[in-house]
């Protein structure tokens, strides 16, 4: 059985402060997810990772994948409040499906 | 581009009814996926759909159905509704499931009574 566990589960930092959130998976996916989920909203995408060693960037954002260690990073630089929400790793399984950590719930304060 | 559309946003429902929730993929997508939120056990891999036919099925009791048409629009159904079976239930679409970015829905609450 696939298991995709996030640390931590929740988050309060200051604004202006860096964190990262850490995503372990227990077998072989070739694709992670990240996402980002509002109070009482769907998920939006945040970040596709492919390959071993792959790294993207989006704003104060930037997601890296080890498919070696099967560990992702979300890191957050100089966070601000607008980036309060949950974010949710998921890694991909065949036959197709997404399973997805349990999600991180980040507050961003003053 | 429209994005993924699921229909009603909102349902409440009383023990033992059943329940459609439909969803309308992206153009050109032929995968519709199905995932239940709840705070409790998170998301959770309902089915997926590809060209009409289920490729796959998650751990839930028969009671949830799903079906999809030539037009890769999706419905899932549940039957004698329980209490548990109030969340958030979420559709994703992507262009042919594996390989391919999904792209989710605005969801249905549905909350049983």
């Amino acid at each position: 059985e696939l298991k995709v566990e996030q640390n931590p589960l929740f988050l309060s930092m200051q604004e202006g402060k860096n964190y990262t959130i850490y995503c372990n998976y227990s077998t072989t996916s070739d694709r992670l997810y990240w996402y980002r989920q509002d109070p009482g909203k769907s998920l939006e995408s945040l970040f596709v990772l492919l390959s071993n060693g792959a790294v993207k960037q989006e704003g104060r954002l930037m997601a890296s994948l080890d498919t070696k260690a099967r560990l992702s990073t979300l890191h957050i630089t100089a966070a601000v409040h607008d980036l309060s929400a949950t974010y949710f790793c998921a890694v991909t399984r065949s036959p197709y499906a997404l399973n997805f950590g349990k999600g991180t719930s980040l507050l961003v304060t003053p | 581009k429209a994005g993924v559309t699921q229909t009603p946003r909102y349902l409440i429902k009383t023990r033992g009814q059943q329940v459609t929730l439909s969803c309308s993929p992206i153009s050109g997508h032929r995968s519709v996926s199905w995932y239940q939120q709840t705070p409790g056990q998170g998301l959770q891999f309902l089915f997926e759909y590809f060209s009409e036919t289920q490729r796959n099925k998650g751990n839930f009791p028969g009671r949830f159905s799903g079906r999809q048409f030539s037009n890769s629009r999706s419905e899932m159904n549940v039957s004698t509704l329980e209490l548990g079976d109030s969340a958030l239930y979420l559709c994703a679409s992507s262009y042919s499931g594996e390989n391919t970015e999904a792209f989710f829905g605005q969801g249905t609450r549905l909350t049983v009574v």
